[in-house]
């Protein structure tokens, strides 16, 4: 039963158009991460937030941007999708500082 | 130096057979420690958490040396489910990045028949 939610689970899209990924979770959680993936490959975080109204870059310089308005959702935005985007997102939440991460089940993004 | 550093693999096994994965992590204040499991095209999820004192979950056993800075995980009886990536986690509880988790790359098990 999963508490935190990435819609959609895959998108194929045309370069140059607007995408959000959604992520959502209903745990309460102050902190949520974003994190993108390549097969095989190790997680590069991206974004992260510790409440509402707080963004920070992650580790791996993005084109994407985030957002959060409300605790329990923290979208994903890419102005202008390109083909390197292509990638696995994942989104994350955390009870606090010593806890694990719970993962969505993330989204598979190509750009064509 | 990578902040956690895993053997990447694959670590290609029998069935049955017992593994043993390494990992060590360069920040000597790191606080929380956990073992993360990937399947392939899949999201990570929690395996266990790492104490002090070493732990036991099952098949599973974790190990942490804080002198030594390097963690453990050692599988018993494996078994074909058992197969895929393992992510070295470590935390610091303060700092700028408090509480974010710094993964390892993996280390890939494949357990064949």
């Amino acid at each position: 039963e999963a508490d935190i939610y990435q819609t959609p689970r895959y998108l194929v899209i045309g370069t140059g158009k607007k995408i959000t990924l959604e992520c959502s979770q209903t745990m309460g959680h102050d902190k949520m991460y974003w994190y993108q993936q390549d097969p095989g490959m190790e997680l590069h975080l991206i974004h992260y937030s510790y409440g509402v109204n707080s963004t920070e870059k992650g580790d791996l310089s993005s084109e994407s941007t985030v957002s959060r308005i409300r605790t329990e959702h923290f979208p994903l935005t890419l102005e202008s999708a390109r083909p390197s985007h292509t990638s696995q997102y994942l989104c994350a939440s955390s009870e606090g500082s010593g806890f694990g991460y719970t993962f969505g089940s993330g989204t598979r993004l190509t750009v064509v | 130096r990578k902040e956690v550093e895993q053997d990447p693999g694959p670590f290609n096994v029998p069935e049955g057979a017992t593994v043993a994965f390494n990992c060590t992590y360069s920040n000597s204040a790191s606080q929380s420690f956990f073992w993360y499991r990937q399947d392939c095209r899949k999201e990570p999820k929690l395996l266990m958490s790492v104490y002090s004192s070493g732990n036991e979950d099952g098949r599973f056993t974790a190990q942490l040396n804080r002198a030594s800075q390097y963690i453990s995980l050692l599988i018993r009886d494996s078994k074909l489910s058992d197969s895929a990536t393992y992510l070295c986690v470590v935390t610091l509880h303060y700092g700028g990045s408090q509480g974010n988790l710094i993964f390892g790359k993996g280390t890939k098990l494949s357990v064949k028949p």
